[in-house]
């Protein structure tokens, strides 16, 4: 049982948007930052999001994030193909003093 | 151009031990705060352990602590995790990566495979 919550799945057709959610607590995302990142099949992860809303350089604008108190939700508009992948958020937990990691999210394009 | 290459993965039998090295180059080592995560077979993401730059601050996860020790040699720009009483569990590719302010993980290696079987 992973301390941040995200749904195991989420699908939408080409084109169209999914949100993401990564439910934590005043341990985790509420008092510290958020990342996220996509993990294609057979690869390592990469930073799609950090400090709860930026992005690296070379990451398209269709991916976004956002915080709200003890929540974090990642965006992607303009699904592609390209974008099956697992996406996983991050954060510091004060009380554990560790990173903790969501469960993964698997996005489908339909 | 930023490159982290682990090493060191193998089989193990229970109870035993295994040192892994990330070797970095392309950016300042000395100056960033570098971890390791791993990620067991068909699982999602671990954070193991994380260290300063200077080496004096060291972090880790409840089910590695008193087992592993995170190091690194700032004068060869490697990162090593030196893993004893190894378990079944501690199965998994281990990744080394570059870590900035407030812990996001902006650079990964490719990743070495650590199994524990007997």
């Amino acid at each position: 049982q992973s301390v941040l919550t995200q749904p195991p799945s989420v699908s939408a057709a080409p084109g169209q948007k999914v949100t993401i959610s990564c439910s934590g607590s005043s341990s985790n995302i509420g008092n510290n930052y958020v990342s996220w990142y996509q993990q294609l099949p057979g690869t390592a992860p990469k930073l799609l999001i950090y400090d709860n809303n930026n992005r690296p350089s070379g990451i398209p604008d269709r991916f976004s994030g956002s915080k709200s108190g003890t929540s974090a939700t990642l965006g992607i508009t303009g699904l592609q193909t390209g974008d099956e992948a697992d996406y996983y958020c991050g954060t510091w937990d004060n009380s554990l003093t560790a990173v903790m990691f969501g469960g993964g999210t698997k996005v489908t394009v339909l | 151009e930023v490159q982290l290459v682990e090493s060191g993965g193998n089989l193990v039998q229970p109870g035993g031990s295994l040192r892994l090295s990330c070797a970095a180059s392309g950016f300042t080592f000395s100056t960033y705060w570098m971890s390791w995560v791993r990620q067991a077979p068909g699982k999602g993401l671990e954070w193991v352990a994380g260290i300063n730059p200077d080496g004096s601050d060291k972090y880790y996860v409840d089910s590695v602590k008193g087992r592993f020790t995170i190091s690194r040699d700032n004068a060869k720009s490697s990162l090593y995790l030196q893993m004893n009483s190894l378990r079944a569990e501690d199965t998994a590719v281990y990744y080394c990566a570059r870590t900035l302010r407030h812990w996001p993980f902006d650079y990964w290696g490719q990743g070495t495979l650590v199994t524990v079987s007997s």
